[in-house]
């Protein structure tokens, strides 16, 4: 059975500095992630995907299959960045994905 | 704009006592789901219809039932509320397209229900 796993519950940085989301997924066949937002009071919604290769609000992430993780990852970080952040494998199915969420981290950027 | 919708946003009811949760999204997708997120835990797969297929997860409890009248609705019904049903539920919808299927779209989230069991 497949499993994503994010380490860290709460990670807390200041503006300005870097910050990495950790999320390290277990899967037999071939994986596809994808990162998910909650800000405030709003509702979940897709930040990236692997396949997208795209960087969103100056936010990456790269899928190394080697060390199954898929790290989300931002140069400066910004307050409005505050936030949960659960890292998602899906897997295909002919009646439509499944989604295996990670428990969440919660990333607060102090001013 | 086009949205899922999730009412109500907050509901209480009394252990044992039947509640229906509902679902309605403009989205005009195939597939419809139903998560439950406990408080700090991940949101967990109940179940999804994709168009009138009704597909179960296999540990998803006897007491949670789910109606798809139409494309734009889909009901979670839970029989007799116990004290750990009390959580937040997610409905998310996403489009298969293509003969074969394929790949579908992202999985659009409504703002969910917190649902509390006294």
């Amino acid at each position: 059975a497949q499993r994503v796993t994010q380490p860290e519950k709460l990670l807390s940085v200041f503006k300005g500095a870097p910050v990495e989301l950790k999320c390290n997924y277990s899967y037999s066949g071939s994986p596809e992630l994808f990162w998910y937002v909650q800000y405030s009071r709003q509702r979940l919604q897709l930040l990236l995907r692997h396949i997208s290769r795209e960087s969103i609000k100056g936010f990456t992430a790269d899928l190394n299959k080697g060390e199954t993780s898929f790290h989300l990852k931002k140069p400066f970080a910004q307050e409005e960045d505050s936030a949960m952040y659960y890292c998602a494998l899906r897997v295909e199915e002919t009646s439509g994905s499944r989604l295996t969420f990670g428990e969440g981290t919660q990333l607060t950027v102090n001013p | 704009d086009a949205m899922v919708i999730q009412n109500p946003r907050y509901q209480v009811t009394q252990f044992g006592k039947p509640v229906t949760l509902s679902c309605s999204q403009t989205l005009n997708h195939n597939v419809m789901y139903w998560y439950q997120q406990k408080s700090s835990q991940a949101p967990k797969l109940l179940f999804h219809y994709y168009d009138k297929d009704f597909n179960n997860e296999a540990d998803t409890p006897d007491n949670f039932q789910s109606r798809r009248p139409n494309t734009s609705f889909c009901f979670l019904d839970i029989r007799s509320p116990g004290l750990g049903d009390a959580a937040m539920y997610l409905c998310a919808t996403s489009r298969i397209f293509g003969l074969a299927g394929g790949i579908d779209n992202e999985q659009f989230f409504g703002p969910g229900t917190r649902l509390t069991v006294l």
